[in-house]
């Protein structure tokens, strides 16, 4: 039971470029997450799902897009790589009720240059 | 604008003293509250999970208390360990999916 799995942990893209990372989990949990972490900054929520075929922007979407074919994956993609973008990414998964524990997984570094 | 704040920014401790992570919110209406060990290079994990009828919640040597009156949280970590030198971070609920994150309270525990 590895609970959330992240790929790669490691990432650096050209200004431009495209790249999905990847966020599969095996908990079998309605919710699934995309935050970005910036230096000295709270997480912020980028995109949200309630559910297989079921998205939702959240906080800070712009530059960014997510699908949910199935319950266990929810890749981000990001179409035209930019500077900004430049952060730490982390899914996480919860169980469906308001007091049901987060899991998050262990990160994607990304550098955008 | 929900916002949850944390203080200190950061803080040094020697091993086996003990230490009080401040967080303030504004987060309305108010589901619960979290806080969450992040060590360098992992993803957060949860600690506490109070609701807004709970006063303290203790988790090992941690120990959180909460005012809603005041909107005011703290975390306790007693008889610190090197093993504690982390970030930690207050997560307030708003709703089953809308979290508002602290910036973190960067500790570190010298032998």
């Amino acid at each position: 039971n590895a609970g959330v799995t992240q790929t790669p942990k490691f990432r650096i893209l050209k200004i431009g470029q495209s790249m999905t990372l990847q966020c599969t989990q095996d908990m079998n949990h309605n919710y699934m997450y995309w935050y970005r972490q910036d230096p000295g900054m709270g997480l912020k929520l980028i995109y949200y799902s309630v559910g297989a075929g079921i998205t939702d922007k959240g906080e800070v979407p712009n530059g960014y897009n997510v699908s949910r074919s199935t319950t266990e994956d929810f890749p981000l993609r990001l179409e035209l790589a930019a500077p900004s973008q430049t952060s730490v990414y982390f899914c996480a998964i919860k169980p469906g009720g308001a007091e049901g524990g987060y899991t998050f997984g262990s990160g994607t570094r990304l550098t955008v240059v | 604008k929900n916002q949850v704040e944390q203080s200190p920014q950061s803080l040094i401790i020697l091993e086996g003293k003990n230490c009080t992570l401040q967080c303030n919110y504004t987060v309305s209406p108010f589901s619960n509250l979290r806080w969450y060990k992040q060590d360098t290079g992992r993803g957060p994990v949860s600690l506490t999970i109070m609701t807004f009828s709970e006063n303290t919640k203790s988790n090992g040597r941690y120990t959180a208390t909460l005012d809603a009156d005041t909107k005011q949280s703290s975390l306790h970590i007693t008889a610190s360990q090197l093993s504690d030198s982390a970030s930690y971070i207050c997560v307030v609920s708003e709703k089953d999916y809308k979290l508002s994150f602290g910036a973190g309270t960067t500790v570190t525990v010298r032998a």
